[in-house]
């Protein structure tokens, strides 16, 4: 297709289950982010990419949270022993390169924590 | 540290008139971006435009138009002759220079616009 594809767009999970969370970029991008959007809020930033290198993951909120890009293009945010707290929109968002200032957004997963 | 700050939370209006979302952010770097996004129902961040901190002149597109005033920390957006397709969630964002696209955003101001 021919924007950002994030899968599944729903997801519900029982408190300490494991899920994961699949984007797929535009095709060509080279820098891939995934911010978390709490009910109400504005997106916070996770982690970013350049290719496949990780370059940034200060916004990881605990180290339940992981995401990988290994060849980079499709990226999986995973989050281990889910919580509660950890139901919100995440959201993805490539870039051709990093300073073109033009985010393209998928629709994001609604992750819901029972 | 960098913050946006968007003091309305909610605004209505009918169809046709001019609004004005407002923008306030903090920040010590000398060079940044600011942007706006507009999330409609779907979800999805829609990239509506982006500014430099060197650049201060207003910029006009369509019905759209944006004041970037650097004395006061503000990049508001102004809707003329709104549209009942306008009514969205708008986001004022700030970036970090390190990776440009790297954003903090605002809480977001729900735009209602009323036939």
């Amino acid at each position: 297709g021919a924007g950002v594809s994030q899968s599944p767009r729903y997801k519900v999970a029982k408190r300490g289950q494991d899920v994961a969370l699949r984007c797929d970029p535009i095709s060509g991008h080279v820098s891939l982010f995934w911010y978390q959007q709490a009910l109400g809020q504005g997106p916070e930033f996770l982690t970013y990419f350049q290719n496949e290198a990780q370059l940034d993951k200060s916004g990881l909120p605990s180290d339940r949270f992981f995401a990988e890009r290994p060849e980079g293009s499709v990226s999986t945010l995973k989050i281990q022993r889910t919580q509660q707290e950890d139901s919100a929109v995440y959201l993805c968002a490539s870039s051709l390169q990093s300073y073109t200032g033009e985010l393209f957004f998928g629709e994001g997963s609604r992750l819901t924590v029972l | 540290a960098q913050k946006v700050t968007q003091a309305q939370t909610e605004i209505s209006v009918v169809e046709k008139e001019d609004v004005t979302l407002d923008c306030v952010y903090e920040t010590r770097d000398t060079t940044y971006y600011l942007f706006w996004y507009k999330q409609p129902p779907s979800g999805e961040l829609v990239f509506l435009i982006r500014r430099n901190s060197f650049d201060e002149q207003n910029e006009i597109s369509g019905r759209y138009s944006w004041n970037f005033q650097k004395s006061t920390s503000s990049f508001n957006f102004t809707i003329t002759a709104s549209q009942v397709v306008d009514s969205a969630v708008y986001f004022c964002a700030l970036s970090e220079t390190e990776y440009g696209n790297k954003l903090v955003f605002g809480a977001g101001t729900i735009l209602r616009v009323k036939s």
